[in-house]
Protein backbone atom coordinates (compact mmCIF):
# COMPACT_ATOMS: atom_id res chain seq x y z
CA UNK A 1 0.00 0.00 0.00
CA UNK A 2 2.10 2.69 -1.29
CA UNK A 3 -0.60 5.60 -0.26
CA UNK A 4 -0.29 9.03 -1.79
CA UNK A 5 2.61 9.04 -4.33
CA UNK A 6 4.00 12.24 -6.36
CA UNK A 7 6.10 12.58 -9.39
CA UNK A 8 8.61 14.12 -10.26
CA UNK A 9 10.15 14.91 -6.76
CA UNK A 10 12.06 18.30 -7.55
CA UNK A 11 11.90 20.20 -11.51
CA UNK A 12 12.75 23.30 -12.82
CA UNK A 13 11.12 25.28 -15.34
CA UNK A 14 11.86 28.31 -17.42
CA UNK A 15 8.99 30.92 -17.82
CA UNK A 16 6.81 29.73 -19.98
CA UNK A 17 7.04 26.18 -20.14
CA UNK A 18 4.55 23.78 -19.43
CA UNK A 19 4.42 20.58 -17.27
CA UNK A 20 2.02 18.33 -15.66
CA UNK A 21 2.75 17.28 -11.96
CA UNK A 22 1.29 13.56 -11.03
CA UNK A 23 -0.82 12.42 -8.15
CA UNK A 24 -1.73 8.69 -7.21
CA UNK A 25 -3.28 6.98 -4.51
CA UNK A 26 -4.04 3.31 -3.70
CA UNK A 27 -6.28 4.02 -1.07
CA UNK A 28 -9.47 4.04 -3.64
CA UNK A 29 -10.24 7.41 -1.75
CA UNK A 30 -12.73 9.52 -3.34
CA UNK A 31 -11.98 12.73 -2.15
CA UNK A 32 -8.64 14.24 -3.67
CA UNK A 33 -6.62 17.75 -3.46
CA UNK A 34 -3.37 20.17 -4.71
CA UNK A 35 -2.02 22.31 -2.65
CA UNK A 36 0.81 24.90 -2.69
CA UNK A 37 3.18 25.40 -0.11
CA UNK A 38 4.67 28.76 0.11
CA UNK A 39 7.12 29.72 2.86
CA UNK A 40 5.29 30.66 6.02
CA UNK A 41 2.20 30.75 3.96
CA UNK A 42 0.30 27.54 4.89
CA UNK A 43 -1.53 25.35 2.72
CA UNK A 44 -3.53 26.95 0.16
CA UNK A 45 -6.12 24.81 -2.24
CA UNK A 46 -5.77 25.11 -5.48
CA UNK A 47 -8.03 22.27 -7.02
CA UNK A 48 -9.95 19.42 -5.50
CA UNK A 49 -11.85 16.35 -6.78
CA UNK A 50 -15.06 14.58 -5.28
CA UNK A 51 -14.97 11.49 -7.38
CA UNK A 52 -13.76 10.37 -11.21
CA UNK A 53 -15.00 13.40 -13.94
CA UNK A 54 -15.43 15.52 -10.81
CA UNK A 55 -13.50 18.28 -10.36
CA UNK A 56 -13.95 21.82 -8.91
CA UNK A 57 -11.52 24.94 -8.06
CA UNK A 58 -10.14 26.23 -4.78
CA UNK A 59 -8.55 29.10 -3.54
CA UNK A 60 -5.73 29.72 -6.22
CA UNK A 61 -6.98 27.97 -9.36
CA UNK A 62 -4.99 30.44 -12.05
CA UNK A 63 -2.98 29.10 -13.57
CA UNK A 64 -3.44 25.40 -13.43
CA UNK A 65 -5.87 22.95 -14.67
CA UNK A 66 -6.55 19.30 -13.30
CA UNK A 67 -8.50 16.23 -14.75
CA UNK A 68 -9.68 13.20 -12.84
CA UNK A 69 -10.41 10.34 -15.07
CA UNK A 70 -9.83 7.22 -12.44
CA UNK A 71 -10.46 7.12 -8.94
CA UNK A 72 -6.50 6.72 -8.62
CA UNK A 73 -4.98 9.52 -10.78
CA UNK A 74 -5.47 13.20 -10.34
CA UNK A 75 -2.65 15.02 -12.05
CA UNK A 76 -2.65 19.07 -11.76
CA UNK A 77 -1.34 20.72 -15.43
CA UNK A 78 1.03 23.88 -15.21
CA UNK A 79 0.25 25.47 -18.99
CA UNK A 80 2.59 28.71 -18.65
CA UNK A 81 5.00 28.30 -16.34
CA UNK A 82 5.27 32.07 -14.14
CA UNK A 83 7.63 32.73 -11.54
CA UNK A 84 4.98 32.90 -9.28
CA UNK A 85 4.08 29.13 -9.28
CA UNK A 86 7.64 28.34 -7.91
CA UNK A 87 6.35 26.44 -4.83
CA UNK A 88 6.06 23.04 -3.22
CA UNK A 89 2.92 21.14 -4.13
CA UNK A 90 1.00 18.59 -2.63
CA UNK A 91 -1.34 16.36 -3.10
CA UNK A 92 -3.74 14.55 -0.89
CA UNK A 93 -6.34 12.47 -0.54
CA UNK A 94 -9.03 11.54 1.76
CA UNK A 95 -12.43 8.78 2.29
CA UNK A 96 -15.67 10.66 2.80
CA UNK A 97 -16.77 8.02 5.30
CA UNK A 98 -13.79 8.98 7.47
CA UNK A 99 -15.56 10.57 10.33
CA UNK A 100 -12.61 12.77 11.06
CA UNK A 101 -11.71 14.04 7.43
CA UNK A 102 -8.42 13.04 7.49
CA UNK A 103 -6.68 13.69 4.53
CA UNK A 104 -3.49 11.63 4.06
CA UNK A 105 -0.37 14.11 1.94
CA UNK A 106 2.00 12.72 -0.49
CA UNK A 107 5.73 13.63 -0.33
CA UNK A 108 5.45 17.01 -2.68
CA UNK A 109 6.72 17.97 -5.60
CA UNK A 110 9.48 21.30 -5.65
CA UNK A 111 9.09 23.81 -8.81
CA UNK A 112 11.37 26.71 -9.52
CA UNK A 113 10.17 28.32 -12.60
CA UNK A 114 13.13 30.70 -14.07
CA UNK B 1 -14.10 34.86 7.91
CA UNK B 2 -12.46 31.94 6.39
CA UNK B 3 -9.65 32.79 8.03
CA UNK B 4 -7.41 30.69 10.11
CA UNK B 5 -4.62 32.59 12.78
CA UNK B 6 -1.99 30.52 13.88
CA UNK B 7 0.14 31.83 16.33
CA UNK B 8 3.68 31.88 17.42
CA UNK B 9 5.48 31.72 13.86
CA UNK B 10 8.35 30.10 15.04
CA UNK B 11 9.14 28.54 18.49
CA UNK B 12 11.46 27.16 20.88
CA UNK B 13 11.45 24.71 23.62
CA UNK B 14 13.96 22.95 26.04
CA UNK B 15 13.46 19.22 26.18
CA UNK B 16 10.51 18.74 28.39
CA UNK B 17 8.86 21.54 28.27
CA UNK B 18 5.31 22.14 27.03
CA UNK B 19 5.10 24.13 23.91
CA UNK B 20 1.83 25.75 22.66
CA UNK B 21 0.53 26.63 19.78
CA UNK B 22 -2.33 28.53 19.34
CA UNK B 23 -5.25 29.23 16.36
CA UNK B 24 -8.07 31.46 16.30
CA UNK B 25 -11.16 31.27 13.74
CA UNK B 26 -14.06 33.71 12.92
CA UNK B 27 -16.49 31.27 10.98
CA UNK B 28 -18.86 29.72 13.37
CA UNK B 29 -19.48 27.03 11.08
CA UNK B 30 -16.39 25.60 11.05
CA UNK B 31 -16.45 21.97 12.65
CA UNK B 32 -13.71 20.22 12.96
CA UNK B 33 -10.72 21.32 13.81
CA UNK B 34 -7.37 19.40 13.29
CA UNK B 35 -3.66 19.43 13.62
CA UNK B 36 -1.27 18.28 11.27
CA UNK B 37 2.50 17.56 11.79
CA UNK B 38 5.27 17.90 8.71
CA UNK B 39 8.56 17.20 8.92
CA UNK B 40 10.87 18.63 6.80
CA UNK B 41 11.00 16.90 2.76
CA UNK B 42 7.80 15.42 3.98
CA UNK B 43 4.06 16.12 3.47
CA UNK B 44 2.28 16.85 6.47
CA UNK B 45 0.39 14.11 8.59
CA UNK B 46 -3.02 14.40 10.42
CA UNK B 47 -1.40 14.29 14.62
CA UNK B 48 -4.79 15.17 16.22
CA UNK B 49 -8.32 16.50 15.84
CA UNK B 50 -11.26 17.51 17.50
CA UNK B 51 -15.09 18.61 17.20
CA UNK B 52 -16.38 21.38 19.23
CA UNK B 53 -19.20 19.46 21.22
CA UNK B 54 -15.76 18.38 23.73
CA UNK B 55 -13.26 20.85 25.08
CA UNK B 56 -10.13 18.97 25.56
CA UNK B 57 -8.98 16.11 23.35
CA UNK B 58 -5.61 13.66 24.31
CA UNK B 59 -3.24 11.42 22.42
CA UNK B 60 -0.06 10.25 23.75
CA UNK B 61 1.95 13.62 25.17
CA UNK B 62 -0.48 15.82 22.33
CA UNK B 63 -3.41 17.57 23.76
CA UNK B 64 -5.92 20.15 21.98
CA UNK B 65 -7.79 22.45 24.08
CA UNK B 66 -10.71 23.98 22.78
CA UNK B 67 -12.46 26.92 23.34
CA UNK B 68 -15.75 27.41 21.62
CA UNK B 69 -16.88 31.08 22.98
CA UNK B 70 -12.97 32.73 22.45
CA UNK B 71 -13.54 31.23 18.65
CA UNK B 72 -9.57 29.46 19.69
CA UNK B 73 -8.26 25.94 20.05
CA UNK B 74 -4.48 25.05 21.11
CA UNK B 75 -2.18 22.29 20.74
CA UNK B 76 -0.19 21.54 23.74
CA UNK B 77 3.27 19.19 23.54
CA UNK B 78 3.45 17.11 26.92
CA UNK B 79 7.49 16.30 28.19
CA UNK B 80 8.29 17.71 24.39
CA UNK B 81 11.39 15.68 22.79
CA UNK B 82 13.79 16.93 20.00
CA UNK B 83 12.07 13.93 18.21
CA UNK B 84 8.41 16.37 17.69
CA UNK B 85 10.80 19.19 16.08
CA UNK B 86 8.66 19.83 12.86
CA UNK B 87 6.02 22.10 11.06
CA UNK B 88 2.53 22.30 12.70
CA UNK B 89 -0.67 23.33 11.27
CA UNK B 90 -3.73 24.18 12.40
CA UNK B 91 -6.87 23.89 9.69
CA UNK B 92 -10.61 23.96 10.17
CA UNK B 93 -13.10 23.00 8.36
CA UNK B 94 -17.19 22.61 7.85
CA UNK B 95 -19.78 20.26 6.84
CA UNK B 96 -20.55 20.80 3.20
CA UNK B 97 -17.75 22.12 2.59
CA UNK B 98 -16.38 18.79 0.26
CA UNK B 99 -14.01 18.49 3.27
CA UNK B 100 -11.74 21.25 2.39
CA UNK B 101 -9.50 22.76 4.87
CA UNK B 102 -8.81 26.44 5.83
CA UNK B 103 -4.85 26.05 7.15
CA UNK B 104 -3.18 28.40 9.43
CA UNK B 105 0.50 29.80 8.42
CA UNK B 106 2.37 26.92 10.46
CA UNK B 107 4.70 27.08 13.59
CA UNK B 108 7.95 25.77 13.03
CA UNK B 109 8.93 24.28 16.39
CA UNK B 110 12.36 23.47 17.62
CA UNK B 111 12.83 21.29 20.64
CA UNK B 112 15.92 21.93 21.99
CA UNK B 113 18.17 18.88 23.86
Amino acid sequence: NAGVTQTPKFRILKIGQSMTLQCAQDMNHNYMYWYRQDPGMGLKLIYYSVGAGITDKGEVPNGYNVSRSTTEDFPLRLELAAPSQTSVYFCASSSHSSSYNEQFFGPGTRLTVL
Amino acid sequence: QQQVKQSPQSLIVQKGGIPIINCAYENTAFDYFPWYQQFPGKGPALLIAIRPDVSEKKEGRFTISFNKSAKQFSLHIMDSQPGDSATYFCAASKTGSNYQLIWGAGTKLIIKP
